[in-house]
């Protein structure tokens, strides 16, 4: 199975700030890689698709990088509906594991 | 509008079973993939299950062992999965989504709530 391995498990930051997330694939899973969002108490969101596509409706702040094993997804300018938890989950292969997940809170 | 509904959770004692329902709105059922993923309560989330547009291919996590079986009826809109021999581990919300191709989940449903208690 591919493990994925997100850094750091929880984040603080504020309003305005540029925040980065990592996310690392215990093999090359070419770029099936995509990032969702999670508030509390809702499903979870897909933002950024195959690395670095914008899912329709996705401010553009977001953004996503990377490739073979090494991911991240950046925020530029943190707004206060950011702040969730959020997860990398590999597609190249099944399972489709996910990342445990980053908390950004304020 | 595309819109995924969940349903069928409850509370049931260990070893017992349980069948979760998935109505599926606003696009064609028989286009795509269809997932399970499941969320324990404080804890992340976990790929459990995916099939095929037809229902022909089932994959699962390989932690399911069996216990677990994902299915499908496009005529009814409906994506299920049947949950046997269910453990306190089981507790989660259990979400249905739609794999877009490549596998990204684009739509979600709400979750419904499994409690395996005695």
């Amino acid at each position: 199975d591919i493990q994925m391995t997100q850094s750091p498990s929880s984040l603080s930051a504020s309003i305005g700030d540029r925040v980065t997330i990592t996310c690392r694939a215990s093999q090359t899973i070419s770029t099936y890689l995509n990032w969702y969002q999670q508030k509390p108490g809702k499903a979870p969101k897909l933002l950024i698709y195959f690395i670095s596509n914008l899912q329709s409706g996705v401010p553009s702040r977001f953004s996503g990088s990377g490739s073979g094993t090494d991911f991240t997804l950046t925020i530029s300018s943190l707004q206060p509906e950011d702040f969730a938890t959020y997860y990398c989950q590999q597609t190249y292969r099944t399972p489709h594991n996910f990342g445990q997940g980053t908390k950004l809170e304020i | 509008e595309v819109q995924l509904v969940e349903s069928g959770g409850d509370l049931v004692q260990p070893g017992g079973s349980l069948r979760l329902s998935c109505a599926a709105s606003g696009f064609t059922l028989s286009s795509y993939w269809m997932s399970w993923v499941r969320q324990a309560p404080g804890r992340g989330l976990e790929w459990l299950a995916t099939i095929s547009e037809d229902g022909s291919q089932q994959k699962y996590v390989d932690s399911l062992k069996g216990r677990f079986t994902i299915s499908r009826d496009n005529a009814k809109n409906s994506l299920d999965l049947q949950m046997n021999s269910l453990r306190v581990e089981d507790t989660a919300v259990y979400y249905c989504a739609r794999d877009s191709k490549g596998g990204p989940k684009d739509y979600w449903g709400q979750g419904t709530l499994v409690t395996v208690s005695s």
